[in-house]
């Protein structure tokens, strides 16, 4: 397997301007993670799916930040409009569910600057 | 409240030393507890983890770890660090059950010195 595909792995926009990040969690994995990391804040987890269905979004910094899973195979998370306080390393993991479902495999992640 | 304190912010050894890096955790049920390293422009990756049973537990690339109820700690170590174990090392805290959200550390940045 491939592992954890996010994409773009580098995004510089300018405040305001909408941004997508996406990623492609590893075939079977039934969970899907959001994070978000920053120096001063560490990993923070933003939302996290079972079986395509979103559980837990209270890590959502505020409306403008939206989640998506429509398949197995494919997430988003948008941004819209951006802000420069946006600007952070965020990281899709998956994982399987039973004993192992705490074992996350995380991405290469995307880095994001907001201008 | 819930939380994961790795003390250490920084740590430089030299290549060859042992190392021990400082996990503490505040949690209300029992721990599920995890390391994780990550590598410049990398993702995280699992180094190993405690669910239960033997609380000295083995993990990839030569580390170990031990869990002490009693003192409310994860501490990783490896007795000979390589050039190439310098990254960034999180330890993570969650439970058993359907509540996926973990907590983790700020992490530890290891430097190795030649």
């Amino acid at each position: 397997d491939a592992g954890v595909i996010q994409s773009p792995r580098h995004e510089v926009t300018e405040m305001g301007q909408e941004v997508t990040l996406r990623c492609k969690p590893i075939s079977g994995h039934d969970y899907l993670f959001w994070y978000r990391q920053t120096m001063m804040r560490g990993l923070e987890l933003l939302i996290y799916f079972n079986n395509n269905v979103p559980i837990d979004d209270s890590g959502m910094p505020e409306d403008r930040f939206s989640a998506k899973m429509p398949n197995a195979s494919f997430s988003t998370l948008k941004i819209q409009p951006s802000e420069p306080r946006d600007s952070a390393v965020y990281f899709c993991a998956s994982s399987l569910t039973g004993a192992g479902a705490n074992v996350l495999t995380f991405g290469a992640g995307s880095r994001l600057t907001v201008l | 409240a819930q939380s994961v304190t790795q003390p250490d912010i920084h740590i430089t050894v030299s290549e060859g030393a042992s190392l021990e890096l400082r996990c503490n955790y505040s949690y209300g049920a029992t721990p599920y507890l995890f390391w994780y390293v990550q590598s410049p422009g990398q993702g995280l990756q699992l180094l190993l983890k405690y669910f239960s049973g033997d609380t000295l537990v083995q993990g990839i690339k030569g580390f170990e770890a031990e869990f002490k109820r009693s003192q409310s700690s994860f501490n990783l170590r490896k007795p000979s660090v390589h050039w190439s174990d310098a990254a960034e090392y999180f330890c993570a805290v969650g439970a058993a059950g359907n509540n996926r959200k973990l907590i983790w550390g700020l992490g530890t940045s290891l430097a190795v010195n030649p």
